[in-house]
C-alpha cells in the first residue's frame, strides 16, 4: 500500500541553524501539507501546496518556512534560523482529487532544537 | 473558522470496557469528519470517516456517526483491548486541498 514517508526520523539541530525537513508523498497525490505537533499539544496546520505554489498557510508559517517540491517526488519544509519553540514533531501529508478528501500523514520527523 | 473540541483526557479503562470520546465542531457549510489514531512512536493513521450527516463510520470494531443536529462525532467501541492504546484526534476538512483542523486529542490506556 502506497505511503507517505518522512526523513529523518528525528533531528537535533542549535538555534539558529537551518534545517530541511523532507517528505516523499504518495505518487499520484497533489496536494501537499506540513502539520506540527508541539509535545503534549494538538496538531497544528501550517501550509498546504498545490500546483507548485501555496494554497493556504497558517499565521505560525511565517517568514521564517518555506516550503518546496523541488523534483516532482520530494516536498520540503526549510525552517530558516530554528528557534526553541520550533522543537515539534512535524508530518507531511497528501491527498489527491477525488474520494473524500482524507489525508495521508507520514510518520513525522521530530525536531528538536538546542 | 472552523474548530473541533475534544474531550480531555487521559483516559484508562480495562479491557472489555466500553469506550466512548466526545467530539464536537463548528464549521461552515458541510465538513467531512474523521478520527486518526497516534500509536506510541509512529505517524497518524486514519481509523474512520464520515462525509456528510447521518453517515456512520466503523473501522476495527470503532464507530463514529456524524451528527449534524448537534454538530458532533464521537467515537465509540464496544469493548476494547489493550492493543487500542494510543491518542485519538478528531477532525474536520471542508473539502480536498482544505486543511484539517484537529482537536487537542485524547490519549487512552486499555489495562488488561
Amino acid at each position: 500500500e502506497p505511503e507517505v514517508t518522512q526523513t529523518p526520523s528525528h533531528q537535533v539541530t542549535q538555534m539558529g541553524q537551518e534545517v530541511i525537513l523532507r517528505c516523499v508523498p504518495i505518487s499520484n497525490h497533489l496536494y501537499f501539507y506540513w502539520y506540527r505537533q508541539i509535545l503534549g499539544q494538538k496538531v497544528e496546520f501550517l501550509v498546504s501546496f498545490y500546483n507548485n505554489e501555496i494554497s493556504e498557510k497558517s499565521e505560525i508559517f511565517d517568514d521564517q518556512f518555506s516550503v518546496e517540491r523541488p523534483d516532482g517526488s520530494n516536498f520540503t519544509l526549510k525552517i530558516r534560523s530554528t528557534k526553541l519553540e520550533d522543537s515539534a514533531m512535524y508530518f507531511c501529508a497528501s491527498n489527491g482529487l477525488a474520494g473524500y478528501n482524507e489525508q495521508f500523514f507520514g510518520p513525522g520527523t521530530r525536531l528538536t532544537v538546542l | 473558522g472552523d474548530s473541533v473540541t475534544q474531550m480531555e483526557g487521559p483516559v484508562t479503562l480495562s479491557e472489555e470496557a466500553f469506550l466512548t470520546i466526545n467530539c464536537t465542531y463548528t464549521a461552515t457549510g458541510y465538513p467531512s469528519l474523521f478520527w486518526y489514531v497516534q500509536y506510541p512512536g509512529e505517524g497518524l493513521q486514519l481509523l474512520l470517516k464520515a462525509t456528510k450527516a447521518d453517515d456512520k463510520g466503523s473501522n476495527k470494531g470503532f464507530e463514529a456517526t456524524y451528527r449534524k443536529e448537534t454538530t458532533s462525532f464521537h467515537l465509540e467501541k464496544g469493548s476494547v483491548q489493550v492493543s487500542d492504546s494510543a491518542v485519538y484526534f478528531c477532525a474536520l476538512s471542508g473539502y480536498a486541498g482544505n486543511q484539517f483542523y484537529f482537536g487537542t486529542g485524547t490519549s487512552l490506556t486499555v489495562i488488561p
